[in-house]
Parts: structure tokens; sequence; C-alpha cells
């Protein structure tokens, strides 16, 4: 299956460390979309990226975290010194290019876990 | 009032019932629909995605949208064991690629 993949899977952190996320899109796709996932919630849109853009990322919280999608290589999720409540899961999709309104394709998530 | 509401589970029903999943919501700049389906430890996988008001099927699913009473449906016909797992619906605003806006979820169980 040559969606889309994150890693590490699982993640544990002890409050005040630092989380990295990674997502590479499926094969083709150039938007890339992070959503949180807490417990018994429904999924949350965080930020919108293409490659080396932020588009939207009116759901990021304004301290501690930040997001990438360079020319080359994964996207990347970053939390600065994560506290209990960053504890969730955490999914990236992607879109193609060229199409609007595209449909979203997810991977199976990293699940944080803040010590 | 949350833009998107969705039925509250967790539902249970035999194998071979019709199942239907619902979803209201708020904000008429939402133009185009999908249910995902997500098993446990598992990412949300698209199962019907829709643009217009009307109905849509494939195999035993059937998604329907009515813009006019702001109201989204899927049912799942002959249901399966296999279909048991969180059902998510989701909603996106037109023109653009943009985030989408899910509902909670239900956990639908099928019993053999």
């Amino acid at each position: 299956n040559a969606g889309v993949m994150q890693n590490p899977r699982h993640l544990v952190r002890r409050r005040g460390q630092e989380a990295r996320l990674r997502c590479s899109p499926m094969k083709g796709h150039s938007h890339v979309y992070w959503y949180r996932q807490l417990p018994e919630e429904g999924l949350k849109f965080m930020v919108y990226l293409q490659k080396e853009n932020i588009i939207d990322e009116s759901g990021m919280p304004k301290e501690r975290f930040s997001a990438e999608f360079p020319k080359e290589g994964p996207s990347i999720l970053r939390i600065q010194q994560v506290v209990r409540g960053d504890s969730a899961a955490y999914f990236c999709a992607s879109s193609p290019p060229g199409q609007v309104n595209a449909p979203q394709h997810f991977g199976d998530g990293t699940r944080l876990s803040i010590l | 009032q949350k833009e998107v509401e969705q039925d509250p589970g967790p539902l249970s029903v035999p194998e071979g019932a019709i199942v239907s999943l619902n979803c209201t919501y708020s904000n008429s700049a939402f133009q185009y629909f999908m249910w995902y389906r997500q098993y446990s430890r598992k990412g949300p996988e698209l199962l019907m995605y829709t643009y217009s008001s009307g109905n849509k099927e494939d195999g035993r699913f059937t998604a329907q949208v009515d813009k006019s009473s702001k109201y989204i449906s899927l049912f799942i016909r002959d249901s399966q064991p296999s279909d048991s797992a969180t059902y998510l619906c989701a909603m996106g605003r037109a023109g653009a690629n943009s985030k989408l806006t899910f509902g909670k979820g239900i956990t639908l169980s099928v019993r053999p």
C-alpha cells in the first residue's frame, strides 16, 4: 500500500521534551494536512501545507507547534516543550495537485503519549 | 452549536441489518461531503465522497446528501461483522483544497 506513511507509529515523551512527527504523502500528492484526534473527539484540523508553503494554519496552537513541508523529504509536525494535554493521535492526510476539492487520504497516525 | 453534529453511539446491530448513520451541519459553505471508516488503531479510510445533493451508491454503501436540510446519511446494506468500526462524516468548503470538518464519529458493532 503506497499510501500516506507516518512515523513513528508511537512516540513517548516526557513533559518539556520535543516531539517530531513525520509524514510522507502518497506518491504524486503535494498537499499535506495534519489533524489531531483526542480521545472521544473527532479529528480536528491543524495545518495545511504544500511544498515549502504553509497554506492554512488556522487550527494550529499559536505556541509550541510548528509544521513544515520542505522541497525534499517528509512533512514534519514539531511540538516543543510537550505537556500532558498534547497526548493524542496525530494524523496526516494528503491530496493530489491540480484537483480542486480532491479527497484526502489518511495515514495510520502517530500516537503521542506524554509522561 | 457545533458545525457538524453526528448521532451519538455506540450502535450495535445483528449481521444482515440495514444501518443508517447520520450527520447534520450548520454551515451552508460546506459543499462536499465524505464518509470515512476508521478501524481501531488505524487511520480514517475514505468510503464515500459526494459533491451534490442526492444519492451515491457503491456496493453495499449508499451516501445521501440533502443540502436544503443540511443533512447527510450513510446507509449500509447487509451489514457484516467486518463493518464493525467507527464511522466519521466529514465536510469541506468548495473552491479550493481546504481543511475538513469532522463529526465526532459513531462506533458500529455488527454482531454475527
